[in-house]
């Protein structure tokens, strides 16, 4: 069965660049959510969007932004970054409104040197 | 204060020492429970969703149960390839989206 796709796997960037990140929902999974997991730490809501809209939003520092495409796809852009943005980042899709099962991809490790 | 609390942080079990991890919330409104597997540097893996007090649901040696204050996750006969962190998420609320998770439980399954 087709899974979350998260673009690239492995990203390292220096302080102050801009990083990009991709995520392919599930087919037919119209919301899309991104977190945030530090070393040792449970994963952390960053934002999520449904039929392309923002639909939440927790602890997403100004300097990240993110948007979901009319194909659903989502990227999550963070510019000016900080050592402490280093993680994993994740993408987890769902079909329909929050409740439902929410399923992860394999997530995006951010190095900032 | 954390809603939602696991435990214990880590447990170390035999092969097929059967155990109960735990998982209490204090959210208000609970849209729903869901349990996840994660393994390092992978993606939390999907196991339960439990909606209602009194549910139950179980997949080969899993079991998860929830009351209104927790859930517990019933690992029967354990093996070692069960060895990885257990979180649990929580989600409050009508009209919101995010899960709070818990810290895990880091379960090693010695053979």
């Amino acid at each position: 069965a087709a899974g979350v796709i998260q673009s690239p796997r492995h990203l390292i960037k220096e302080k102050r660049e801009t990083a990009t990140l991709k995520c392919y929902p599930i087919p037919r999974h119209d919301t899309v959510y991104w977190y945030q997991q530090g070393p040792g730490q449970d994963p952390q809501f960053l934002i999520s969007f449904y039929e392309k809209m923002q639909s939440d939003k927790g602890s997403i520092p100004d300097r990240f932004s993110a948007q979901q495409f009319s194909d659903y796809h989502s990227e999550l852009n963070m510019s000016s970054l900080e050592l402490g943005d280093s993680a994993l980042y994740f993408c987890a899709s769902s079909f329909g409104t929050g409740g439902s099962e929410a399923f992860f991809g394999q997530g995006t490790r951010l190095t900032v040197v | 204060e954390d809603q939602v609390t696991q435990s214990p942080e880590a447990l170390r079990l035999q092969e097929g020492e059967s155990s109960s991890l735990n998982c209490s919330y204090t959210v208000s409104g609970l849209r729903g429970l869901f349990w996840y597997r994660q393994d390092p540097g992978k993606g939390p893996e999907f196991l339960f969703t439990l909606y209602s007090a009194g549910e139950e649901k179980e997949k080969e040696r899993l079991k998860a149960t929830l009351t209104k204050k927790e859930s517990f996750l019933h690992i029967t006969a354990p093996k070692p390839e069960d060895s990885a962190t257990y979180l649990c998420a929580v989600q409050e609320g009508a009209g919101s989206y995010q899960l709070t998770f818990g810290k895990g439980t880091k379960l090693s399954v010695i053979p």
